[in-house]
């Protein structure tokens, strides 16, 4: 079955400092890895993409990594600001074309306190 | 600006009164899709459409209906709410899910006692 793993669930740091998120993912076939940004009570945006060949990606202080081979991704936070405070989702495509076609973990809720 | 817009952002009301919640987009988009999220759950798809008038049941679609008689519109209808469906719902739309991910809505929190 299908499956997006991601660990933490919850994680508080203070303001400054880094984090790593983890997504492990049982997706077969796999097409591409994203990871959402939702603030509380808002609808999630996309922060990064990647497919089966690209290593790292970033986007500001954010950089997402994948390892297609174990089958694990990961983003770091660099430098957390509290508006870094947020739920953080992994979500793999299979890349069929049909609306099922992407696998949403449960998400990482991060709190970054002064 | 491109965006999809969802109303109302709350609801509350009462177990068994007939309520719709509306979802538009503007970026041409052939998929739609509604979520309901809930503490430890994630995101759960309730239904999805590929394009206008063709719609399929995703992971929890016991008590919702959908339609697409536009492109742009996809409305959520739950005809006889019950309190197990108290949840926050987000609508979505894509040109491609698989692809190129979907574009969320704000979402709409509701509330059935």
């Amino acid at each position: 079955k299908n499956q997006v793993e991601q660990s933490p669930q919850s994680l508080i740091i203070l303001e400054g400092k880094n984090c790593t998120l983890q997504c492990n993912y049982t997706v077969s076939p796999f097409s591409n890895l994203r990871w959402y940004k939702q603030d509380t009570g808002r609808g999630p945006v996309s922060l990064t993409i990647m497919t089966f060949s690209e290593n790292t990606k970033s986007n500001g202080r954010y950089t997402a990594t994948l390892d297609a081979d174990t089958k694990q991704s990961s983003l770091h936070i660099t430098a957390s600001q509290l508006s870094d405070s947020a739920s953080y989702i992994c979500v793999v495509s299979d890349g069929n074309q049909a609306g099922t076609a992407l696998i949403f973990g449960k998400g990482t809720t991060l709190s970054v306190s002064s | 600006e491109a965006q999809v817009t969802q109303n109302p952002r709350y609801l509350i009301t009462v177990t068994g009164k007939k309520l719709t919640v509306t979802c538009s987009q503007n970026m041409n988009h052939e998929y739609m899709s509604w979520y309901r999220q809930d503490p430890g759950l994630g995101l759960r798809q309730i239904y999805y459409s590929m394009n206008v008038e063709v719609t399929d049941k995703g992971d929890v679609p016991e008590g919702y209906k959908v339609s697409r008689k536009e492109k742009r519109n996809f409305p959520l209808i739950l005809e006889s709410p019950s309190p197990n469906q108290t949840s926050l719902y987000f609508c979505a739309s894509s040109l491609s899910p698989g692809t190129y991910g979907y574009t969320f809505g704000s979402g709409t929190r509701l509330t059935v006692v």
